[in-house]
């Protein structure tokens, strides 16, 4: 594609319920990227996969946070027992191989909220 | 401080330079970048420095970097309306992980 793609762009939802977001990245790109921006802060990393692998998970902020790559290419994060506190932007870039001074191409986003 | 600093607002007359700051924290950042937010849209990269650099330019974009202090500066020469916007310093703390201030609104009066 022509560029990092998620959906859907909008999501609400209930306190409680379960959400997945998608994130399709640029064809060929390996390292892939999720981020969290809430409303007034910049963007928070939350995790970075090289192909299917999460590579790094550090910034999931606890278990309800769960992201896959089953195939290298599309992602899916998935919220659990959504909180008020998880309403955000949940961005996705993606990147040519993750190495270092690579540019990142980010998504849209999805903005979340949750009532 | 732990977090990238950066000035919240920034207005400028149309035709004048903008000027945006941002302190950093990791000094083993390798590189330091400008990214660009509209209205309802993702990221948008505007340009990167090398740590090993003291300035770049690119176009209207001047970027200077005093490593001694951490501190990161984009300058765009004749504003334009179109360029208001919020733009995010980021510094990669890792290899591949960006770490971003909390932005700066430019408005651009007409």
């Amino acid at each position: 594609g022509a560029g990092v793609s998620q959906t859907p762009s909008n999501k609400v939802t209930e306190k409680g319920k379960y959400v997945e977001l998608r994130c399709d990245p640029i064809s060929g790109h390996t390292a892939l990227y999720w981020y969290r921006q809430s409303l007034g802060q910049g963007p928070e990393f939350l995790i970075y996969f090289q192909g299917t692998g999460a590579a790094d998970d550090s910034g999931l902020p606890n278990d309800r946070f769960f992201a896959v790559r089953p195939e290298g290419s599309v992602s899916t994060l998935k919220i659990q027992r959504t909180e008020r506190g998880d309403s955000a932007v949940y961005l996705c870039a993606s990147s040519s191989r993750g190495a270092g001074g690579e540019t990142q191409y980010f998504g849209p986003g999805t903005r979340l909220l949750v009532l | 401080g732990e977090d990238v600093e950066q000035s919240l607002f920034l207005s400028v007359r149309e035709g004048d330079s903008s000027v945006i700051n941002c302190t950093y924290t990791d000094s083993s950042s390798t590189y330091l970048y400008w990214y660009k937010q509209e209205p309802g849209a993702g990221l948008q990269l505007l340009t990167y420095i090398f740590s090993n650099m003291d300035m770049k330019q690119d176009q209207r974009l001047t970027v200077l970097l005093n490593k001694k202090d951490k501190h990161l500066s984009l300058r765009i020469a004749d504003t334009q309306t179109g360029d208001s916007a919020i733009y995010f310093c980021a510094e990669t703390p890792g290899s591949y992980q960006l770490t971003f201030g909390k932005g700066t609104k430019l408005s651009v009066i007409p």
